[in-house]
Parts: structure tokens; sequence; C-alpha cells
């Protein structure tokens, strides 16, 4: 079966840690640029970050730069997410997406389940 | 950074209805715009792709359009399965950004 399974969120402190990762089944991970969407309770979705089919080409939204790291190991099709400096508004539900397009000009077509994060003390 | 703003924010209708849901963007992009529907405590679903093109496997009521800076959602013939949440999505520059949604209640 053609599915991603987020799994690594929690609940953590404020300026804690915590890394996500997402497994990719019934496809070539390698094939494909992946991204991390966001959604705070009851809010709308964001694009936090992308990583491009090699590992080598990323991007984050501003309010995560620095703070957050994406990553990739094709070999295990699996895609992380290194969150750090977490704060109260970066609590959401974590899902990962497969992208399917050109560059960054992709549409999602394959979502995960999502992973809750909460953020506090 | 593209800001996309979708109309209107809620909207409640009854089966058979034809609904329509628009999504300005504040640059031009094109066509790389994409719509998304998510229902409660579910992952959000690829309906539309660029801005007009169907996806395999969704019902042929879902119908996409525009270009450049206004698009369309039309739902028609609403059907009670179709209560949920709709969001559009720009891809043609960074950072990728989705509009704030379009909540539809079936009454």
């Amino acid at each position: 079966e053609v599915q991603l399974v987020e799994s690594g969120g929690g609940l953590v402190q404020p300026g804690g840690s915590l890394r996500l990762s997402c497994a990719a089944s019934g496809f070539t991970l390698s094939l494909y640029t992946m991204y991390w969407v966001r959604q705070a309770p009851g809010k709308g979705l964001e694009c936090v970050s992308g990583v491009g089919t090699r590992g080598d080409d990323t991007f984050y939204v501003d309010s995560v730069k620095g703070s957050f790291t994406i990553s990739r190991d094709n070999s295990r099709n699996t895609l992380h997410l290194q969150m750090g400096s977490l704060r109260p508004d970066d609590m959401a539900v974590y899902y990962c997406a497969r992208g399917t397009g050109s560059g960054w000009n992709d549409v999602f077509d394959l979502w995960g389940q999502g992973t809750m994060v909460t953020v506090s003390s | 950074e593209v800001v996309l703003t979708q109309s209107p924010d809620f909207q409640s209708v009854t089966p058979k209805e034809k609904v329509t849901i628009t999504c300005r963007a504040s640059q031009s992009i094109g066509s790389s715009l994409h719509w998304y529907q998510q229902k409660p405590d579910q992952s959000p679903k690829l309906l539309i792709k660029y801005a007009s093109q169907s996806i395999s496997g969704v019902p042929s009521r879902f119908s996409g359009s525009g270009s450049g800076t206004d698009f369309t959602l039309t739902i028609n013939s609403l059907e009670p399965e179709d209560a949920a949440a709709y969001y559009c999505h720009q891809t043609s520059s960074l950072p990728l950004t989705f509009g704030q949604g379009t909540k539809l209640e079936i009454k």
C-alpha cells in the first residue's frame, strides 16, 4: 500500500527539541520532493519545509528558519524534521506530504495521517 | 510571499446546491494553484491540480478554473459527504502558501 506514516510527536516544554519521522511505503521515496505541513488546532495549513530528492535543496518558512532542519534518508525511505527551540505557536499536527510536479511547483498528492506536537510547560 | 485569500470563510448549503469558492492571489501565479479537501479529523486530500486539472478518483462534480490571480473551485450538486474544509494552495513561488480555508456545512 502506498502510504506515509509519521511518528515522533508528543509533549515537549518550550525551548525543547523533538524529531519527527515519516516512513514511506509502497513507492520509492528518492523519486519525490517531500514536505512537512503543519496545522495548529482549529487553524489552517502551513507548509513549513521542503526537501529535494537528493536532500541538498531545502526551504523553510521564515518562522522556523534556524530552528527546524529537514532531512531525508532515501536508503531507508524516511523523511525527518528536527525541531529545536520549540515555542507554543509551534504546537500543531505535523503532516508529511509527497510532492509531484517540477521543482517546488508540486502538488501534494499523498499525505500522512499526521503527528501531534504539543509545546507546553 | 504570495497571500491567498479565500471567500467565503464559511458557507451553509443544502444538498444538490451548486457551490463556488474563490481564491485570490496577491500576485500572479499562473496556473500553479491547487485545491484540497479536508474532512474533520482527516488529512487533506488533493481535489484539483494546476487550477483546472482533474484528479483520478475525485468525483466529477468538483471542477476548478482560473489563472493569474483569480481562481474558483466549483462543486456541482453538493452531496452530504462534501461537508469539509477546502483550501487553495500556491506553488508558484516560495514560501508555498495556503489560503485560510473555507468551511462548508451541509444543512
